[in-house]
């Protein structure tokens, strides 16, 4: 059984660009959720998505935005880069049939922005 | 709306000395509870959750947690810290019922563990 991984596991960039962040989850997970983790904070919950459709969103603003695809895979996209958006992204992987609302994460993509 | 507080944003032991890291929730409904252990440059991996079962959660590396509704807290120890504790620790709540798994985690306590 294979976990959640990530990639790439760092990267940079400068203000104005746009990223793509990759997540394979768990075996048997079909939800997918993205955090940010800001330097010296707790993950903030970005999205989730159950399949292949966004289902709950946080207080990001809409160029934040993601994909989840037939094998339950995930792309977060983040447009017109600003410098605050340098953090930790965090994807997880959970199953809904367990009802306990266990996360399974990744290593987590670091995003520095210049 | 639901939140969760850690008490102390970094906490140094002594090895062998008990660990208490602190974390109280807010909301009308009890959560389910988490706590997540993050060591530098990696994700996150469950300690341990209580999920309305019993209310004394023990999980792995020695750590357990004990709900107490009246102080609406979940508050994580282990009796003797070992040097391989130290990391972040992120307590978490969800809300137990629905099929969106959002997390809302506490800012997280630094633990140090001194030789």
């Amino acid at each position: 059984e294979t976990g959640v991984t990530q990639s790439p596991t760092h990267l940079i960039k400068t203000r104005g660009q746009q990223v793509t962040l990759r997540c394979s989850s768990q075996s048997g997970h079909n939800t997918v959720s993205w955090y940010q983790q800001a330097l010296g904070q707790g993950p903030q919950f970005i999205f989730q998505y159950y399949r292949e459709e966004e289902n709950g969103r946080g207080n990001f603003p809409p160029r934040f935005s993601g994909l989840q695809f037939p094998n339950y895979s995930s792309e977060l996209n983040v447009n017109a880069l600003e410098l605050d958006d340098s953090a930790l992204y965090l994807c997880a992987s959970s199953s809904p049939t367990g009802s306990t609302g266990e996360l399974f994460f990744g290593e987590g993509s670091r995003l520095t922005v210049l | 709306a639901q939140s969760v507080t850690q008490l102390g944003s970094h906490v140094s032991v002594s090895e062998g000395a008990l660990v208490l890291l602190r974390c109280n929730y807010s909301s009308s409904v009890p959560p389910y509870l988490f706590w997540y252990v993050q060591y530098p440059n990696q994700g996150l991996q469950l300690l341990l959750k209580y999920t309305s079962a019993a209310t004394l959660v023990k999980g792995i590396n020695g750590f357990e947690a004990e709900f107490k509704k009246s102080e609406t807290s979940f508050h994580l120890t282990k009796p003797s810290a070992h040097m391989s504790d130290a990391a972040e620790y992120f307590c978490a709540a969800l809300l137990s019922g629905g099929s969106n798994y959002k997390l809302t985690f506490g800012k997280g306590t630094l633990l140090t563990v001194n030789p």
